[in-house]
């Protein structure tokens, strides 16, 4: 299995652009989770989908942010306006079915990241 | 809500030598599982070792092993004979309900 792609891997924007960004899961995982990542707030979630399906999107900053899932095999992340305190990492991740009493099952794998340069 | 803390945020080892990171946590969750994940400079996220929450045994994974102490909510992690490759950043997470946390992360430097 190839993991977690992420696409692209470095993009960079000027202030006030749409960005979008692109995530592939493992194949199989029915869980799909992305995260920002900056030095002042550490890794934080900002939204998760279980099923295609968007649970919790209480971790979005604002409205400028959304996310969909269109299918099991893709997520994307959209910033519209995009603004310079919007740089950061933004990471995929998927995983299994949560199962009680079994680890292995809620590990998240992720992917490479995006690094998001906002001008 | 949940919250995890990694109250060193800079470590350093001499290699060949053994360092422990430390982390501390809180859940109201019965149920929850904890993870060390190393990030290298590459920004990859990898998993280094996880622990049952209901188990009482130590995980360890070849020179990565935990001191999980359930009443003290404390998960620090033990690397032992300490190689170059090490260095990074170890984020300490808490995964209750398939919210994961995160720590703010320490950064192990090794020095040869």
């Amino acid at each position: 299995d190839a993991g977690v792609i992420q696409s692209p891997r470095h993009e960079v924007t000027e202030m006030g652009q749409e960005v979008t960004l692109r995530c592939k899961p493992i194949s199989g995982h029915d869980y799909l989770f992305w995260y920002r990542q900056t030095m002042m707030r550490g890794l934080e979630l900002l939204i998760y989908f279980n099923n295609n399906v968007p649970i919790d999107d209480s971790g979005m900053p604002e409205d400028r942010f959304s996310a969909k899932m269109p299918n099991a095999s893709f997520s994307t992340l959209k910033i519209q306006p995009s603004e310079p305190r919007d740089s950061a990492v933004y990471f995929c991740a998927s995983s299994l079915l949560w199962v009680p009493g079994q680890v292995i099952y809620n590990e998240q794998f992720f992917g490479p990241g995006t690094r998001l340069t906002v001008l | 809500a949940q919250t995890v803390t990694q109250s060193q945020p800079e470590m350093s080892v001499q290699e060949a030598e053994t360092v422990t990171l430390s982390c501390t946590y809180d859940t109201s969750e019965s149920d929850y599982y904890l993870f060390w994940y190393k990030q290298p400079p590459s920004r990859q996220m990898i998993l280094v070792i996880r622990q049952e929450a209901y188990k009482q045994q130590n995980a360890t994974e070849n020179r990565f092993s935990v001191n999980f102490q359930k009443a003290a909510k404390s998960f620090s992690l033990k690397i032992s004979d300490s190689q170059l490759g090490d260095a990074a950043m170890y984020f300490c997470a808490l995964n209750a309900g398939n919210m994961l946390t995160f720590g703010g992360g320490t950064r192990l430097m090794v020095k040869p």
